[in-house]
């Protein structure tokens, strides 16, 4: 089956440093990525969609510049968090679809990420 | 856009009985499908069952079946045979068929199994 991965699984970082979070598809190709956010006992809001070698898209309200996405290379996504702030702790989670799923629902979750943000 | 509500926040159900969790949803699409998830402690989201929205017939994947009611716009979850193993959040979803990228989550649903 297709297997996505993150890494770290949890990290904390003080207040105004960067952390970068990694979402990598395993025996897949993944042209596309998604990245989500889980707060607390809630559900699960789209942040952005990357597709490899272009710019992600973001959703509305999410900011650009904060969420830097990158997408360079068909395993792997990177989410990084900048100038970190504690309402920016979160569950983050990424999906991910490849070539060969042509199917729009075949995307695959990762584990998740949990930041804390001291 | 599509919308999709669970109404129940929380529930619990006795080891080995029934359980239905119920789903409601919204959609301008003509073709989507319906989805729901389970996510354990570990976070994991796991895919339990999926509904492509043009079959009548409902799914069903062992001890899980779905009631689709498309008319009603709804999608509960039937879960026999409860198992302490099925103890997690269960979320409700909607994607649409033919330019979906986007899932649609509803609040969940946080199951308990008691033994």
């Amino acid at each position: 089956g297709a297997v996505v991965s993150q890494h770290p699984s949890r990290v904390i970082c003080k207040s105004g440093t960067s952390v970068k979070i990694e979402c990598r598809s395993l025996d897949f190709q993944a042209t596309t990525m998604f990245w989500y956010r889980q707060f607390p006992k809630q559900s699960l809001m789209l942040m952005a969609t990357s597709n490899e070698g272009s710019k992600a898209t973001y959703e509305q309200g999410v900011e650009k510049d904060k969420f830097l996405i990158n997408h360079a290379s068909l395993t792997l996504s990177t989410l990084t968090v900048t100038s970190a702030h504690p309402e920016d702790s979160s569950f983050y989670i990424c999906s991910a679809r490849g070539p060969g799923h042509s199917l729009s629902y075949e995307q695959y979750f990762g584990p998740g990420t949990r930041l804390t943000v001291t | 856009a599509q919308t999709v509500t669970q109404s129940q926040p929380e529930m619990s159900v006795q080891e080995a009985e029934t359980v239905t969790l119920s789903c409601t949803y919204d959609t301008s699409e003509s073709n989507y499908y319906l989805f729901w998830y389970k996510q354990p402690p570990s976070r994991q989201m796991i895919l339990v069952i999926r509904q492509e929205a043009y079959k009548q017939q409902n799914a069903t994947e062992n001890r899980f079946s779905v009631n689709f009611q498309k008319a009603a716009k709804s999608f509960s979850l039937k879960i026999s045979d409860s198992q302490l193993g099925d103890t997690a959040m269960y979320f409700c979803a909607s994607l649409a068929g033919n330019t979906g990228n986007q899932f649609y989550f509803g609040t969940g649903t946080s199951l308990t199994v008691i033994p």
